[in-house]
């Protein structure tokens, strides 16, 4: 069964700052895997996917993230932290197979970034 | 623009009283999805169509109906039967209902008890 493990359900980190928001997952199979990002009350945005073309996946506002296999690890990493990146990021997993190939995500519980001056 | 729109944006539930949440896509994607979100746990699928008059259970769907009469539109119905209806609600769609297709979701709906 697939799972997604995200460490530390809140993370602060000053402006200008590297972030790093934690992922892990497990599945049988090799996985799709998705960060979306969601501001408060609205719902959530794509920033980026891994879909086994590369490792190294670039998303959008600058964030990106590592896929490592040995890991099993999906970290989404950002230079240097933006006020407007105060959000709640949610790690997904997906290996599209069975369920009739029903496209099912499996989502992390969530970690809220707070970005302080 | 093409989008998922939900409306209402706060519905408020009596005791005992059914309430709709409607989902209303123009993307022309064949599958769409009924998240639940909860506060620290993540969104749990309550149902999901992947095909005009069709759907599927999610992994939370007791207490709830949904209908897929038309491409665009995916209803959730909140029945007396669940229990405790407070959450955001977030509808969401997909082109296709293959594995590593992106999801586009609504703004929620917050439904709460009265």
């Amino acid at each position: 069964a697939q799972s997604v493990t995200q460490l530390g359900s809140h993370v602060s980190v000053s402006e200008g700052a590297l972030v790093l928001l934690r992922c892990n997952y497990s599945s049988s199979v090799p996985p799709y895997l998705f960060w979306y990002v969601q501001y408060p009350n609205q719902g959530l945005q794509l920033l980026l996917k891994y879909t086994s073309a590369a490792t190294l996946v670039k998303g959008i506002n600058g964030f990106e993230a590592e896929f490592k296999k040995s890991e099993t690890s999906f970290h989404l990493t950002k230079p240097s932290a933006h006020m407007s990146d105060a959000a709640e990021y949610f790690c997904a997993v997906s290996d599209g197979a069975g369920n009739g190939g029903y496209n099912k995500l499996i989502f992390g519980a969530g970690t809220r970034l707070a970005v302080h001056p | 623009d093409g989008g998922i729109t939900q409306s209402p944006k706060y519905l408020f539930r009596k005791e005992g009283q059914n309430v709709t949440l409607s989902c209303e896509q123009n993307l022309n994607h064949d599958a769409m999805y009924w998240y639940r979100q909860d506060p620290g746990q993540g969104l749990r699928l309550i149902y999901y169509s992947q095909i005009v008059n069709d759907f599927q259970k999610g992994d939370i769907a007791e207490g709830y109906s949904v209908s897929r009469e038309k491409k665009e539109s995916f209803p959730l119905t909140v029945t007396s039967a669940q229990k405790n209806p407070t959450a955001f609600y977030l509808c969401a769609s997909s082109k296709r209902r293959q594995g590593g297709e992106k999801l586009f979701f609504g703004s929620g709906t917050q439904l709460s008890v009265l």
